[in-house]
């Protein structure tokens, strides 16, 4: 069964240091792989996707991600992370349409930022 | 142009009571989830639309659960006789199907937050 595993519950970094979160997925395909991002009491705003081709990805906000097919992990980076960061990520995997097209989440991370 | 929108944003019922959530997607996305995001769960997928074709309904925790969209457009999400195990926010997202794409984004609306008191 496919599932998604963000190991980190709760992050705490200081404003302007690197950011790294983690995310491992299991899927038996090729995988539609994303991360959202949710701020307090806002819906999901995606940050970046990654369905095929080079696998660094970029995204908005200065955030990119990384997909590792040998690792089976997408994590998400930022070189330098702003008080506005802190919020929760989800990492989530899709489905193909055909097969219903549902994203399947990990349990998400929260990030704290420290000035 | 516009998002999805949910309607109510928040919304307190009492134990046993009937609830009704709506969702407008984004116009011409002629797919449509719902998901639900609880503390204990994280967030779950509840039920698909796609077009004409059958609803998936496998995320549906129990038969109190129903969901409908009429024309293809509106969604509406029932739950009846509500428990507190429902309290939950309550998420829409909409998506474009490209019939060469293996995958579509989804755009999620703002939620609805439901407590069951």
């Amino acid at each position: 069964a496919q599932s998604v595993t963000q190991p980190d519950i709760h992050i705490t970094v200081s404003e302007g240091a690197s950011l790294e979160l983690r995310c491992n997925y299991s899927y038996g395909a090729t995988p539609y792989l994303f991360w959202y991002v949710q701020s307090p009491g806002q819906g999901l705003q995606l940050l970046l996707k990654y369905f095929s081709g080079d696998t660094l990805v970029q995204g908005i906000k200065g955030f990119e991600a990384e997909f590792k097919r040998s690792q089976s992990s997408f994590n998400l980076r930022k070189p330098s992370v702003h008080w506005s960061d802190a919020a929760e990520y989800f990492c989530a995997v899709g489905r193909a349409y055909n097969q219903g097209g549902k994203l399947i989440f990990g349990q998400g991370t929260e990030l704290s930022v420290k000035p | 142009g516009a998002g999805v929108s949910q309607s109510p944003s928040n919304k307190v019922t009492e134990k046993g009571k009937d609830v009704e959530l709506r969702c407008d997607p984004i116009s011409g996305h002629t797919a449509l989830y719902w998901y639900r995001q609880s503390l204990g769960q994280g967030l779950e997928f509840l039920i698909y639309f796609q077009g004409n074709s059958a609803p998936d309904k496998s995320g549906l925790p129990s038969d109190r659960f129903s969901a409908e969209r009429t024309g293809g457009s509106v969604s509406t999400l029932t739950i009846q006789r509500t428990q507190q195990e429902d309290s939950a926010v309550y998420l829409c997202a909409s998506s474009f199907v490209l019939m060469r794409a293996g995958y579509n984004e989804q755009f999620f609306g703002p939620g609805t937050r439901l407590t069951v008191l």
